[in-house]
């Protein structure tokens, strides 16, 4: 079945750690997007991809950081000088051809908490 | 900028009752709306979209209409389930970018 695997489901790190999130998606989808998930905040996008070693800052880039060597992969490192880490991260990913706009396809997130 | 403001939850009802989630939005220019829902545990899928005025998107008995004079994108559902339980999200997009500006969620609790 074709979809997006985000992993691990849950993560957690000592202050100061860098920490580096998954996601593959095997739908073949040029766009690749990372949201993050407070609660009452909804999602904010943090960075997103259109193409591979290409990549854009969203609303909230500070202390992350992406890359996108492959076309089916979109790993986000939280790095240390992220204030608030902690929260939900969502990885989604869209088509860029065909119907406009394309819906977005999420993975099941992962959960990472900094102590 | 453009935002997306929902009624905040929760929202909690018997099974069988008329549900409306409400959503607002403010954009720049006209965009795309759409519903999005999430379970449990588990990432966001798409419920039901609608690209311009007027347009009402229908998916799994819930409804919502495109209603530019009011900038309203209601959901609605006319007997709610208890596997409807879940958080609903609202959301518009202006671009074929896909940069989808979310509301703040909804969270929606059915009881037997």
């Amino acid at each position: 079945d074709g979809g997006i695997t985000q992993s691990p489901k849950y993560l957690f790190r000592k202050e100061g750690q860098n920490v580096t999130l998954s996601c593959e998606q095997n739908l073949n989808h040029d766009a690749m997007y990372w949201y993050r998930q407070d609660p009452g905040q909804g999602l904010r996008l943090i960075y997103y991809s259109q193409i591979v070693n290409d990549f854009q800052k969203g609303d909230i880039a500070e202390g992350y950081s992406v890359s996108r060597e492959k076309k089916e992969s979109f790993p986000l490192t939280v790095t240390s000088a992220q204030k608030n880490p902690t929260a939900f991260y969502l990885c989604a990913s869209s088509a860029a051809g065909g119907e406009k706009p394309s819906p977005l396809h999420f993975g099941n997130g992962t959960r990472l908490t900094v102590t | 900028g453009n935002s997306v403001t929902q009624m905040e939850g929760p929202v909690t009802l018997s099974e069988e009752a008329f549900l409306t989630i409400n959503c607002t939005y403010t954009a720049t220019g006209y965009p795309s709306l759409f519903w999005y829902v999430q379970y449990p545990g588990e990432g966001l899928q798409l419920l039901l979209k609608a690209t311009k005025a007027d347009d009402k998107g229908s998916n799994k008995g819930f409804e919502a209409t495109y209603r530019k004079e009011t900038t309203s994108f209601h959901l609605e559902k006319g007997s709610v389930q208890v596997s409807d339980s879940a958080v609903y999200f609202c959301a518009l997009t202006l671009n074929a970018g896909n940069m989808l500006t979310f509301g703040g969620g909804t969270r929606l609790m059915v009881k037997p």
